[in-house]
């Protein structure tokens, strides 16, 4: 099967811009998550979508909006974009299922740069 | 609310040393923990995994164990290679009311290994 895909894979946007990424998960998994990945915070959960539905959501202000379409396929948006937005962005899939936690794979992120 | 400590890096090792990197949690419940590894400019690739109390995850040499008494999933290595250089990303995964995906990640250990 082929593995998580996310584009655009590198993106550079101003302060106050807005700006999409996609993710496409693996064939199957319903669940996608997204996380931020900075040198100064780590790893950090965005949110979870599943069955287009928002299942659970992180401590990041509203300009963080996702969705998920009937495909699995799930966008990000981050509006009014600030100079801490600069940053990894992980989109992770997984069947969705699992009481307690699935096993999530990773794709190979988007970097944004915002200046 | 859920947490994972992990020994701080860089871990600077000879190749065939053995390796072992530290990590604790904190969690209501069951959580599934796990262990990703990053490469340079790359996402996280699931290394290994443990469901349950006293299940042993491998994968490539690499071993974990899921120990409950002690809170604890430390990564071990018996003969670590060049090509084993990352930053591992110790992590538990539990949704909120045990419904879903949101991992918690611990900061990271950057290895490197020398020839």
């Amino acid at each position: 099967k082929a593995g998580v895909t996310q584009t655009p894979r590198y993106l550079i946007k101003t302060r106050g811009q807005q700006v999409t990424l996609s993710c496409s998960p693996i064939s199957g998994h319903r669940s996608v998550s997204w996380y931020q990945q900075t040198p100064g915070q780590g790893l950090q959960f965005l949110f979870e979508y599943f069955s287009e539905t928002q299942r659970n959501k992180g401590n990041f202000p509203g300009r963080f909006s996702g969705r998920q379409f009937s495909n699995s396929r799930s966008e990000m948006n981050v509006s009014t974009l600030e100079l801490g937005d600069s940053a990894l962005y992980l989109c992770a899939s997984s069947e969705g299922l699992a009481r307690g936690g699935d096993t999530q794979y990773f794709g190979p992120g988007t970097r944004l740069t915002v200046l | 609310g859920n947490s994972v400590t992990q020994m701080e890096g860089p871990v600077t090792l000879s190749e065939e040393a053995f390796l072992t990197i530290n990590c604790t949690y904190t969690a209501t419940g069951y959580p599934s923990l796990f262990w990703y590894v990053q490469y340079p400019g790359e996402g996280l690739q699931l290394l290994l995994k443990a469901t349950k109390a006293d299940d042993k995850g491998s994968n490539k040499g690499f071993e974990a164990t899921y120990r409950k008494e002690t809170t604890s999933f430390h990564l071990e290595k018996g003969s670590v290679q060049v090509s084993d250089s990352a930053v591992y990303f110790c992590a538990l995964n539990r949704g909120p009311n045990n419904a879903g995906n949101m991992l918690t990640f611990g900061g990271g250990t950057r290895l490197m290994v020398k020839p």
